[in-house]
C-alpha cells in the first residue's frame, strides 16, 4: 500500500515561534499534496494544494506568508506555520496524490497536531 | 460536502446492528465520492468510494449510495462492531484525485 508520513506528529511551541511540518511519500512519487487544518469536532478544511517544483495554491482565506509550503522533492513537502499564536492550534493533516495505471489515489498522513502556548 | 457547525452529528448503535450514515454535497460538478473513517488522533483513512456514474457501491461490510439528483451519499455499515466507533467523513472531488471537499463528519458509536 501507498504510506505517507507526517512529523512530527505531535509539537508544541511559544506564541510568535516557527514551526515546521513535514509531510512524506514513503513508497510512491507525489507531483501533488495537500494540506489541511481540523479543529476539535469539525471536518477537514483544505488549506493549499502543494505542487512539486511550482508555488503552492492556496484556499480562499488561507494566509500564504503565514503557511508557507515547499514541495522541493517528490516526496517531501512541508508546511511551515510562521509566528504561530494559540488560534493556530489544531490538527493537520496532509495527503499525498498518487497516479498509478491511470487512477489518482489520494493518501493520508497521520496527522500533526501543533498547540500554541 | 457540506462543512458546517461546530458539534458533529451522532449516530449510537448496538453492536450487531447496520448503521447508515449520510451525507449532503453541493458541488453538481462532483464526479468522484469517498467514505473516510476517521479514529481519534489520527488521519483519514479509506474505506470505499464510488464515481458518478454509478447509484451504488459493495465493499467488504460497507454498502456506499450515491443519488446525484438530491446531491446525497449515505454509508451503509452491515454489522457493525465496537471497532467501527469512529468520526466517518464524506468527501467529494471533480476528479478522483484532484481536491477534495469534506463533509461534517458523523461521530458512530458502538455499545457492546
Amino acid at each position: 500500500g501507498a504510506v505517507v508520513s507526517q512529523h512530527p506528529s505531535w509539537v508544541i511551541c511559544k506564541s510568535g515561534t516557527s514551526v515546521k511540518i513535514e509531510c512524506r511519500s514513503l513508497d510512491f512519487q507525489a507531483t501533488t499534496m495537500f494540506w489541511y487544518r481540523q479543529f476539535p469536532k469539525q471536518s477537514l478544511m483544505l488549506m493549499a494544494t502543494s505542487n512539486e517544483g511550482s508555488k503552492a495554491t492556496y484556499e480562499q482565506g488561507v494566509e500564504k506568508d503565514k503557511f508557507l509550503i515547499n514541495h522541493a522533492s517528490l516526496t517531501l513537502s512541508t508546511l511551515t506555520v510562521t509566528s504561530a499564536h494559540p488560534e493556530d492550534s489544531s490538527f493537520y493533516i496532509c495527503s499525498a496524490r498518487r497516479i498509478s495505471g491511470g487512477n489518482n489515489e489520494q493518501f493520508f498522513g497521520p496527522g500533526t497536531r501543533l498547540t500554541v502556548l | 460536502g457540506e462543512s458546517v457547525g461546530l458539534h458533529l452529528p451522532t449516530l449510537s448503535v448496538q453492536e450487531g446492528d447496520n448503521s447508515i450514515i449520510n451525507c449532503a454535497y453541493s458541488n453538481s460538478a462532483s464526479d468522484y465520492f469517498i467514505w473516510y473513517k476517521q479514529e481519534s488522533g489520527k488521519g483519514p483513512q479509506f474505506i470505499i468510494d464510488i464515481r458518478s456514474n454509478m447509484d451504488k457501491r459493495q465493499g467488504q461490510r460497507v454498502t456506499v449510495l450515491l443519488n446525484k439528483t438530491v446531491k446525497h451519499l449515505s454509508l451503509q455499515i452491515a454489522a457493525t462492531q465496537p471497532g467501527d466507533s469512529a468520526v466517518y467523513f464524506c468527501a467529494d472531488s471533480e476528479t478522483s484525485g484532484s481536491r477534495l471537499t469534506f463533509g461534517e463528519g458523523t461521530q458512530l458509536t458502538v455499545n457492546p
